[in-house]
């Protein structure tokens, strides 16, 4: 079974350029997720898609970043414009339902590395 | 969501046992305690999750006392390739919708020949 995959592995943008990330989840996995690393400092949640849905948004920086999942299937997060404080790691991640039993492993792609000039 | 603190380095022997011990002094009823494992230019990749007393899979151990305030992941006989950086997280991993992880800056482990 494939796992989660990140396109590209790394981007080196000059600020005020426009960036796009695509994420394509393991296949049948209804809950997305999208993660930033900032060097030096934690993974940082950003959103959380259910199918099609924005299920949770509050890790959103600002309004320059727009994340989509048409379809329910792939997810692309695009920076527009990119700042210099925008550089760090990008992960993503996907999971299945799971029971009230707990659960809820979220399998993580290797990452896109941005770096903003 | 129930913030950790685990140690920022440790260093070990090949073949030793190894036990990292996370803190989580405010630890909600429903939360589970979750352990990753990253290494370098990777993404981070599920070990092991419990919510009370002992855990066992293939890979490592989950030691959680009756007051959940602490768990500790050992990790038995480790090799060169289990140098990687081990996250404690715990949170309501079914907590409705809300499912996202809070991260520390996890433990760098560090296996010497």
């Amino acid at each position: 079974e494939a796992g989660v995959t990140q396109f590209p592995s790394h981007s080196v943008i000059e600020k005020g350029q426009t960036v796009t990330l695509r994420c394509d989840p393991i296949s049948g996995h209804d809950n997305l997720y999208w993660y930033r690393r900032v060097m030096g400092k934690e993974i940082k949640f950003l959103l959380h898609f259910v199918k099609e849905s924005k299920q949770d948004e509050s890790g959103m920086p600002n309004n320059r970043f727009l994340a989509e999942r048409t379809g329910g299937t792939y997810s692309t997060l695009k920076v527009q414009p990119a700042e210099l404080e925008d550089s760090g790691v990008y992960f993503c991640a996907s999971s299945q339902e799971q029971g009230a039993s707990g659960g809820n492993e979220q399998f993580f792609g290797p990452g896109t590395r941005l770096t903003v000039l | 969501l129930a913030k950790t603190t685990q140690p920022i380095s440790m260093d070990s022997y090949e073949g030793q046992e190894v036990n990292i011990t996370c803190s989580h002094n405010n630890i909600a009823t429903n939360d589970y305690i979750t352990w990753y494992q990253q290494f370098p230019s990777q993404g981070p990749r599920f070990i092991i999750q419990g919510y009370k007393t002992k855990v066992t899979n293939e890979v490592a151990s989950l030691f959680i006392p009756a007051d959940r305030k602490s768990s500790t992941l050992s990790l038995p006989r480790v090799s060169l390739s289990d140098t990687a950086v081990y996250y404690c997280l715990v949170g309501d991993t079914w907590a409705g919708n809300n499912r996202k992880l809070i991260w520390g800056l996890g433990t760098s482990l560090a296996v010497n020949p």
